[in-house]
């Protein structure tokens, strides 16, 4: 398996611009997590999906900000427009059913996308 | 709410010394503790966790944690410390809040930095 595998890994924008961030997760992983990596902040889970239905996205900082799974091994997350501090890495992240329920799910993290917004 | 706490930003150890980096938890409930590690350039990735039964606990890597509960404490421990071992450690505390939705908080990250 390749693992959670995330594109673009750099990403340098201007102001204004739309940013998409794209993940494919683990084939069989039945959840999907969005987070943000900032030094002032660290990390910051901005949404997760279970079975490609959004669960939790409290995290998500503002309107500007969207995410979507189509399908199993495809999601999305949107920055519209983009703004100098959203520049973070973006990582997604994906995990099975098993031990969700109790907490006791381990995730797999893809390499993470740099977002530089000038 | 849970937290964790990683109070040193940063942790130098000789090659082949034990090595410790610390972590608190609070939480209310039974805590599920992680420890995850960031290469440079790549994801998190596990090492080990804590959910219940023996209080130390192995992991990946010749990793080990142990729990104290008396302390709220879950720090991670080598034997013997390499260079390969250099790195961005993170703790990381399970919260399901009363919605059932299911978090996984994790600590600011100590970085380890192993000399030869």
């Amino acid at each position: 398996d390749a693992g959670v595998i995330q594109s673009p890994r750099h990403e340098v924008t201007e102001m204004g611009q739309e940013v998409t961030l794209r993940c494919k997760p683990i084939s069989g992983h039945d959840y999907l997590f969005w987070y943000r990596q900032t030094m002032m902040r660290g990390l910051e889970l901005l949404i997760y999906f279970n079975n490609n239905v959004p669960i939790d996205d409290s995290g998500m900082p503002e309107d500007r900000f969207s995410a979507k799974m189509p399908n199993a091994s495809f999601s999305t997350l949107k920055i519209q427009p983009s703004e100098p501090r959203d520049s973070a890495v973006y990582f997604c992240a994906s995990s099975t059913e098993t031990g969700f329920a109790s907490g006791a799910n381990v995730l797999t993290f893809g390499a993470g996308s740099r977002l530089t917004v000038l | 709410a849970q937290s964790v706490a990683q109070p040193e930003d940063q942790v130098n150890v000789a090659e082949g010394n034990p090595l410790t980096v610390k972590c608190t938890y609070s939480v209310s409930g039974n805590p599920y503790l992680f420890w995850y590690v960031q290469y440079p350039n790549r994801g998190l990735q596990f090492l080990l966790k804590y959910i219940t039964g023996d209080n130390l606990v192995k992991g990946s890597y010749g990793f080990e944690a142990e729990f104290n509960k008396s302390q709220t404490s879950f720090h991670l421990k080598k034997p013997s410390a390499l260079v390969s071992d250099s790195a961005l450690y993170f703790c990381a505390v399970r919260d399901i809040d009363q919605t059932g939705a299911n978090n996984l908080f994790f600590g600011t990250g100590t970085r380890l930095t192993v000399i030869p």
